[in-house]
């Protein structure tokens, strides 16, 4: 079974400093990692994601990912935080051996960017 | 454009009321499935559908069901809503032919049982 951590309930950074939003996994094979941000009454867009090769995956809106396999981690991270970042954030995994297309995806993380 | 399109955005119904939400993608994916988003839980699969008449329950199935008659449509059917299915749903579709495909999801249908 896979699953999905997001420890933190809330991020709370300062415009212009960095930000970083934790997801750790859990899959019996390997796994496809995606970040997804959802922003007050929409839904969820597509920020990144990680199959394979470089651990470090860039993504929209100057967002990257580093894949960090020993730790099974996929930490999001964005160098400058802006206000407009302030959102709702689920990390997900799909196991490579799941043909079937489940999505397990993370309780979330609320980022709070203060000007 | 790539889209997946539910209806209504928004509903308030009674409890016992049979209701329908209506979920449409227009990427030819086969798979396609519906979440609830409740604080502090995430995101919960309901149930989902790899194909034309192929559907099978998710990890919170119970009181829903759903359709898959034609590729591009998927429906959620509440037969006797209660409170308790006060949620945010969301219905996300991707294709199973690459398993590196990020999921596609609708804007999502806020839902009130009273």
């Amino acid at each position: 079974a896979q699953s999905v951590a997001q420890p933190e309930d809330q991020v709370n950074v300062a415009e212009g400093n960095p930000l970083t939003v934790k997801c750790t996994y859990s899959v019996s094979g390997n796994p496809y990692l995606f970040w997804y941000v959802q922003y007050p009454n929409r839904g969820l867009q597509f920020l990144l994601k990680y199959i394979t090769g470089d651990n470090l995956v860039k993504g929209s809106y100057g967002f990257e990912a580093e894949f960090n396999k020993s730790q099974t981690s996929f930490h999001l991270k964005k160098p400058s935080a802006l206000v407009s970042d302030s959102a709702l954030y689920f990390c997900a995994v799909r196991d490579v051996t799941d043909s079937w297309g489940k999505f397990q995806f993370g309780a979330g993380t609320q980022v709070v960017v203060t000007p | 454009e790539a889209q997946v399109t539910q209806n209504p955005r928004y509903l308030i119904t009674v409890t016992g009321k049979k209701l329908t939400v209506t979920c449409s993608q227009n990427m030819n994916h086969e798979y396609m499935s519906w979440y609830r988003q409740d604080p502090g839980l995430g995101l919960r699969q309901i149930y989902y559908s790899m194909n034309v008449e192929v559907t099978d329950k998710g990890d919170v199935p119970e009181g829903y069901k759903v359709s898959r008659k034609e590729k591009r449509n998927f429906p959620l059917i509440l037969e006797s809503p209660s409170p308790n299915q006060t949620s945010l749903y969301f219905c996300a579709s991707t294709t199973i032919r690459t398993g590196n495909t990020e999921a596609f999801f609708g804007q999502g249908t806020r839902l009130t049982v009273v």
